[in-house]
């Protein structure tokens, strides 16, 4: 079992849905969560984290994690067809980033 | 705030040659990791430099090796290059919070 788990999708929504995207992961230990947005041939960009449980909020974005679960998600509203990318969730084991494969989104107009 | 770059953006290597790949880190920050991403795959860690000194391997081979300067710039070399070795690398620069990772644009390393 791999410890980050993310569909690849590719999951194609038309400008302004509310977009869904989830992981899960293994380790109960786990307290980071990351979401990360990589632009094609780009790096990633980290665009939230979030402890332990709970939801956060940023802008559009907002980040949710169910630790009973192990679930982990990333909510876009009013998607944007410039929120087209690769977005990886990850989560910090001893300092060393451990991120799932991807699920590329592709919004359009 | 000058942010994390690398270099090269593009490299082509054949096989059993050995390469060798730079980053600089964000102003502050004093961590390194380093992280091989394959087409269509999620970041894989390879080592993290803190201090100058190597802080953590992930499940790569000795030919992978690095090196963290005062300036907390880094190297990653390669050594007996594979075909398998062709990936994205990418470097990530962290402070004292090492869950808050800011990758640079990566090298795109080719092995023929």
């Amino acid at each position: 079992q791999k410890e980050v788990e993310q569909d690849p999708g590719p999951l194609s929504v038309p400008e302004g849905a509310i977009v869904s995207l989830n992981c899960t992961y293994s380790n109960s230990a786990f307290q980071y969560f990351m979401w990360y947005r990589q632009y094609s041939r780009k790096g990633p960009e980290l665009l939230m984290y979030t402890y332990s449980s709970g939801n956060k909020e940023d802008g559009r974005f907002t980040a949710q994690v169910d630790k009973s679960s192990k679930y982990i998600s990333l909510f876009i509203r009013d998607s944007q067809p410039s929120d087209s990318a690769t977005y990886l969730c990850a989560t910090e084991d001893t300092d060393k980033l451990i991120f799932g494969t991807g699920t590329r989104l592709q919004v359009f107009p | 705030e000058t942010g994390v770059t690398q270099s090269p953006t593009h490299l082509i290597k054949t096989r059993g040659q050995q390469v060798t790949l730079r980053c600089s880190s964000q102003s502050g920050h004093n961590t390194v990791s380093w992280y091989q991403q394959a087409l269509g795959q999620g970041p894989q860690f390879i080592f993290q430099y803190y201090r100058e000194e190597e802080n953590g391997r992930g499940n790569f081979p000795p030919r992978f090796s690095g090196l963290q300067f005062p300036n907390y710039s880094s190297e990653l070399n390669v050594n007996a290059l594979e075909l398998d070795d062709s990936a994205l690398y990418l470097c990530a620069s962290s402070s004292v919070k090492r869950h808050e990772q800011f990758f640079g644009p990566g090298t795109r390393l080719t092995v023929l």
